[in-house]
């Protein structure tokens, strides 16, 4: 077990650039969550996906915003158009769902965005 | 969506025991009690999880009130990297449809030596 991980760690582009994200979750993992945290602030919650399928989106996520996870395993994020107000630790997390009950989300080390 | 309220900051000696409290009245019947921790330029970390009985983990001890309208992070011994800001959540045992975790602002634990 190797954790989740997520690439790259830091990123600084400048307003109007687009950006992506990778992230690869627990290998064993079929849901994968996507959040954003600011400084000061806990992460909120951006999009989920059970395996390939996206089943919930934030209105935090804007149309600049897209996610995917093809073949249920690794997940991008791409922010089009980057805004300075975009800059903010991107956190991904997975998730089993047979561990039903016990199920706990284990998250990566982040993605740290400066837009200049 | 039910909402936790904990305090802003705590302090704590090192070696001492810390008790980190959390509000949770409108909790329901079937949501579970998580508690992460975020040290500094790294990601939440779990700590812990309960729904209605007391637990305990090499980490920490999670207590849970009779009512479940309130919980309390129960570090031991705490040491110096345990200073970090800590979040109690609520998650569904049975899905409304999300699975998101909603975060407060958590609590930020200084450990003096």
């Amino acid at each position: 077990d190797t954790g989740v991980s997520q690439d790259p760690r830091h990123k600084i582009t400048k307003r109007g650039q687009n950006v992506t994200f990778r992230c690869d979750p627990i290998s064993e993992h079929n849901r994968l969550y996507w959040y954003r945290q600011t400084l000061g602030q806990g992460p909120e919650f951006l999009t989920y996906f059970q395996n390939e399928a996206q089943l919930e989106k934030s209105r935090l996520l804007s149309d600049r915003f897209s996610a995917e996870r093809p073949k249920g395993s690794f997940s991008t994020l791409e922010i089009q158009r980057t805004e300075q107000g975009d800059s903010a630790m991107y956190l991904c997390a997975s998730s089993s769902s047979q561990l039903r009950e016990q199920e706990t989300q284990y998250f990566g080390p982040g993605t740290r965005l400066l837009v200049l | 969506d039910a909402k936790t309220t904990q305090p802003n900051s705590m302090e704590s000696n090192e070696e001492e025991p810390v008790h980190l409290p959390c509000n949770h009245s409108t909790i329901s019947g079937t949501d579970y009690i998580h508690w992460y921790r975020q040290l500094p330029s790294q990601g939440p970390e779990y700590v812990i999880h309960g729904l209605t009985s007391n637990v305990n983990n090499r980490m920490a001890s999670l207590a849970i009130a009779e009512d479940r309208k309130s919980s309390t992070l129960i570090l031991h011994r705490a040491t110096l990297r345990d200073a970090a800001v800590y979040y109690c959540i609520l998650r569904p045992l049975r899905t409304s449809g999300t699975y998101k975790y909603i975060f407060g602002t958590g609590t930020r634990l200084k450990v003096l030596a």
